[in-house]
């Protein structure tokens, strides 16, 4: 079946800093994949996306490329602010449809 | 704002009792999709619905059923409750039903049972 794994947290970094979230992936097919964030109290927000081998979802600053050969799907952000204090989650979307998803990494930014 | 909503935002019950969660989804969106969120389990799938149909299944239990109603609004039904059914529900919706689609999720309810 489809599974995602992403580096446990939690992850506390101070402003600025360089922030890499792991995510690994084992599924069937060629499955899209998928960053979402959850800030406090809120529900889940789509960050970024890619559809296909090779390809670079972006947003906000945050970048992940779809690596087919190491079925990798690696979150990264070259300069943390302490808005982006929040848990992210890694998931992938199948043929059947349903969104499968990391455990989550809480990121802590501090001032 | 995702343009997803469901209600209530929170939900205060005690086991063996029934409760209804509901899920209004974007405009235009057909497809409709029920997620628990617990500690211990994390984000886990449970039933997706397109255009009033049921279409996938996922860790549903058979205390729990939901239905997609002609205007799409859907409803999650949660009977018989035990302690460890407190969680976060979400509802997302997506255009389609295609794997590439973008889905998009409510705040969800968060259900306490006592």
């Amino acid at each position: 079946g489809n599974s995602v794994t992403q580096m446990e947290g939690p992850v506390t970094l101070s402003e600025e800093a360089f922030l890499t979230i792991n995510c690994t992936y084992t599924a069937t097919g060629y499955p899209s994949l998928f960053w979402y964030v959850q800030y406090p109290g809120e529900g889940l927000q789509l960050l970024l996306k890619a559809t296909k081998a090779d390809d670079k979802g972006s947003n906000k600053g945050f970048e992940a490329t779809y690596r087919k050969e190491t079925t990798s799907f690696h979150l990264e952000k070259g300069s943390v602010q302490v808005s982006d204090s929040a848990v992210y989650f890694c998931a992938l979307c199948s043929n059947d449809y349903k969104l499968s998803f990391g455990a989550g990494t809480t990121v802590t930014v501090r001032a | 704002d995702s343009g997803v909503t469901q209600t209530p935002k929170h939900l205060i019950t005690a086991t063996g009792q029934r409760v209804t969660l509901r899920c209004s989804p974007r405009s235009g969106d057909l497809s409709v999709y029920w997620y628990q969120q617990s500690l211990d389990q994390g984000l886990q799938f449970l039933i997706q619905y397109y255009n009033g149909e049921e279409r996938a299944k996922g860790n549903i239990l058979e205390r729990f059923s939901a239905q997609q109603f002609p205007d799409l609004h859907s409803e999650l039904n949660l009977s018989s409750l035990e302690l460890g059914d407190s969680a976060l529900y979400f509802c997302a919706s997506s255009v389609q039903d295609l794997g590439t689609d973008t889905q998009y999720f409510g705040p969800g309810t968060r259900l306490t049972v006592l």
